[in-house]
């Protein structure tokens, strides 16, 4: 049982143009969000995070949204840049559970 | 600051042959350690996880097991792989409080052949 899909395994933008990546979510129960970044043979890397008290969380060129009643979130990058190509993981929360679940990833690659 | 060390990188077994992965914790106590499987292709399989020393919960059921010998060493086994064993494993900390996100290791590739 996927709880949380990442239902596009790919995606292609142009430098400086907006990335959006998208995540969905069956838990009700989750309350808190995470998005990670993964490069070739390397572990995952903290990215931005948002709680289900909040719709929307911002740092830097990094915005997650949070439709809960959609059980929907998104990660917007603008402006992407070639740096930004990796393979982007969404991953829910239930506070008192310990345990993160993950989506199963959405290849990024930013074109020049 | 805090550190995640995980080893090796990369390991080649053959079917039938004993696994021992380590991971280790710097710079923190008391965290909660995970370990998660990328197959070819998928997503983060959480393996194992464990909130203090001796305590672990696995989540999947298989021929691997997990064992915390100290407060910031987690340990992942098998007494014999199979092939469908191989993929990027990778061992993470978290401080445990609410919200608080994973750190992961750089993973170690494992091929079983």
């Amino acid at each position: 049982d996927q709880q949380v899909k990442q239902n596009s395994p790919s995606l292609s933008v142009q430098e400086g143009r907006i990335s959006i990546l998208n995540c969905d979510y069956t838990n009700s129960m989750f309350d808190y969000f995470l998005w990670y970044k993964k490069y070739p043979a390397e572990g995952p890397t903290f990215l931005i995070s948002i709680s289900s008290i909040k719709d929307k969380n911002e740092d830097g060129r990094f915005t997650v949204f949070l439709n809960k009643s959609a059980k929907h979130l998104s990660l917007h990058i603008v402006p992407s840049q070639p740096g930004d190509s990796a393979v982007y993981f969404c991953a829910a929360l239930i506070q008192g559970a310990q345990k993160l679940v993950f989506g199963q990833g959405t290849r990024l690659t930013i074109n020049p | 600051s805090q550190t995640i060390h995980q080893w090796p990188a990369t390991l080649v077994q053959p079917v039938g042959s004993p696994l021992s992965l380590e991971c280790t914790v710097e710079g923190t106590s008391n965290p909660n350690l995970y370990w998660y499987r990328q197959a070819a292709g998928r997503g983060l399989q959480l393996l194992f996880y464990s909130v203090g020393i001796g305590q672990i919960s696995s989540e999947v059921p298989q021929n691997l097991s997990a064992s915390r010998p100290q407060d910031r060493q987690f340990i992942l086994s098998s007494k014999k792989l199979l092939l469908s064993d191989s993929g990027f494993y990778l061992c993470a900390w978290s401080a445990g409080t609410g919200g608080s996100p994973l750190h992961f290791g750089n993973g170690t590739r494992l091929t079983v052949t």
